[in-house]
């Protein structure tokens, strides 16, 4: 079945880069997504990745998918504390059905 | 951007009670909603997919008599948890994908409910 795993934490200074690493399993994903969950809130997409790209660049987001090995990255540039959280990945499978990743709890320092 | 809420945010009950979670979509219509649970530092697990008009379909080990699910309109979905236990309390999240679904197939999540059974 599908599966995606990330790590479960990481912790940056204020100020310097994020990379939050994710891998799926399921070749036949069209999308792969990023979201993030601040406490006791729900899930706020930041960002997507059409499965034919190599990189997507949003603002201090950047994405970067190697389909070959099936990973996926997160990069957020000048990492704030308002970055906090927790980011998921996912893929989409079956159309429209989404799986999630365990999730990394980002943590910055001041 | 697209909205959708969730009413309410926030519910605690006795065991053996049911609770009612209402998922709507504020600015667009949802042709298909689905229901996440959460525990604690835990990832969303799917519980089942609606699609309007129609029978939810429920994710394997989703007791469907447990979890009555009802998609009457294309902006509201019902999340029903009947009788109650304390393995229940969890934080439920629902999510809407647009009729117009675009580029990317998003779903917009609602802001989630938590649930503490006594």
């Amino acid at each position: 079945g599908e599966d995606v795993e990330q790590s479960l934490f990481l912790s940056v200074r204020e100020g310097d880069s994020s990379v939050i690493n994710c891998t799926y399993t399921d070749s036949s994903s069209t999308y792969l997504y990023w979201y993030k969950q601040e406490p006791g809130a729900g899930l706020q997409l930041l960002t997507y990745i059409f499965s034919n790209m190599d990189m997507k660049q949003d603002q201090r987001l950047t994405v970067l998918l190697n389909k070959k090995d099936k990973h996926l990255s997160l990069r957020i540039a000048d990492t704030q504390t308002g970055d906090s959280a927790i980011y998921f990945c996912a893929e989409i499978y079956a159309g429209n059905m989404l799986t999630f990743g365990g999730g990394t709890r980002l943590m910055v320092k001041p | 951007g697209a909205v959708v809420s969730q009413h309410p945010s926030r519910v605690i009950c006795k065991s053996g009670t049911s609770v009612k979670i209402e998922c709507r979509s504020l600015d667009f219509q949802a042709t298909t909603m689905f229901w996440y649970r959460q525990f604690p530092k835990q990832s969303l697990m799917l519980m089942a997919t609606s699609n309007e008009g129609s029978k939810a379909t429920y994710e394997q080990g989703v007791e469907k008599d447990k979890f009555l699910i009802n998609h009457a309109s294309l902006t509201l979905s019902t999340l029903t948890v009947t009788s109650a236990h304390p393995e229940d309390s969890s934080f439920y999240i629902c999510s809407a994908r647009s009729v117009l679904a675009g580029v990317g197939n998003e779903q917009f999540f609602g802001p989630g409910t938590r649930l503490t059974v006594l």
